[in-house]
């Protein structure tokens, strides 16, 4: 199973300025994921973090607000961007082994104020 | 694309009660479906899966079922205990592929004691 070390764990941001939130991986793995749940909801991919190219973007997330880096096959950034109260969430990153099992970093409490 | 459907939304219980878990889902391509397990504040982690080719797994007092046909699927938890109270996630794939798993909107399950 893979182990996934997300950091930072939580942090407060103040409106209009960035974060990014980082993502280690114990082994290399094909496809990183970048999930968003807000509080009593259910995971929302933003994207698929490609190595070596740019991320695939879900409907309703764009590169300019959640630019994404993927610069191996163990590492990602998350970027959120011009932070606004709605961005308050847990972001988490995860990994998947050829569309079976997704392990999860531990998240990232987001708090816009 | 594939839309997993999950109810109910949330399920109270008294400890030894059972539980039960619903799902369906629309891409009869899915043949890989697992469970997660999301304590409050913590990250979710995969509980128990089944693949397509399975009726029915059973591990310990959770079980799943698949009906294939009708494309649904179902985790049943008996004798419920006060950890078993948690957000349950449903989820649907194709075991091998590049295909990104499509999760459920989740099932807060409160086990009283």
């Amino acid at each position: 199973s893979a182990v996934i070390s997300q950091k930072p764990s939580r942090d407060i941001c103040q409106r209009g300025t960035s974060l990014t939130i980082q993502c280690q991986v114990d082994s290399q793995v094909t496809m990183m994921f970048w999930y968003r749940q807000q509080p009593g909801q259910s995971l929302t991919l933003i994207a698929t973090a490609n190595q070596g190219s740019e991320a695939t973007y879900e409907s309703g997330f764009v590169i300019d607000k959640f630019p994404i880096s993927r610069p191996n096959l163990t590492f990602s950034t998350l970027t959120v961007s011009n932070m606004s109260p709605e961005d308050s969430s847990i972001y988490l990153c995860s990994v998947d082994d050829r569309g079976t099992e997704a392990f999860f970093g531990q998240g990232t409490r987001l708090t816009v104020v | 694309g594939e839309n997993v459907e999950q109810h109910p939304s949330t399920l109270s219980v008294q400890e030894g009660d059972s539980a039960v878990i619903k799902c369906t889902y629309s891409d009869s391509a899915s043949n890989y479906f697992p469970w997660y397990k999301q304590e409050l504040g913590k990250r979710p982690q995969l509980i128990i899966d089944i693949r397509s080719n399975v009726g029915e797994k059973k591990d310990q007092r959770i079980a799943v079922t698949l009906n294939k046909t009708a494309k649904h699927f179902s985790l049943h938890i008996t004798e419920t205990q006060p950890e078993d109270s948690a957000v349950y996630f449903c989820a649907a794939s194709i075991a091998g592929g590049s295909y990104i798993p499509t999760f459920g909107r989740g099932t807060s399950l409160i086990v009283h004691p």
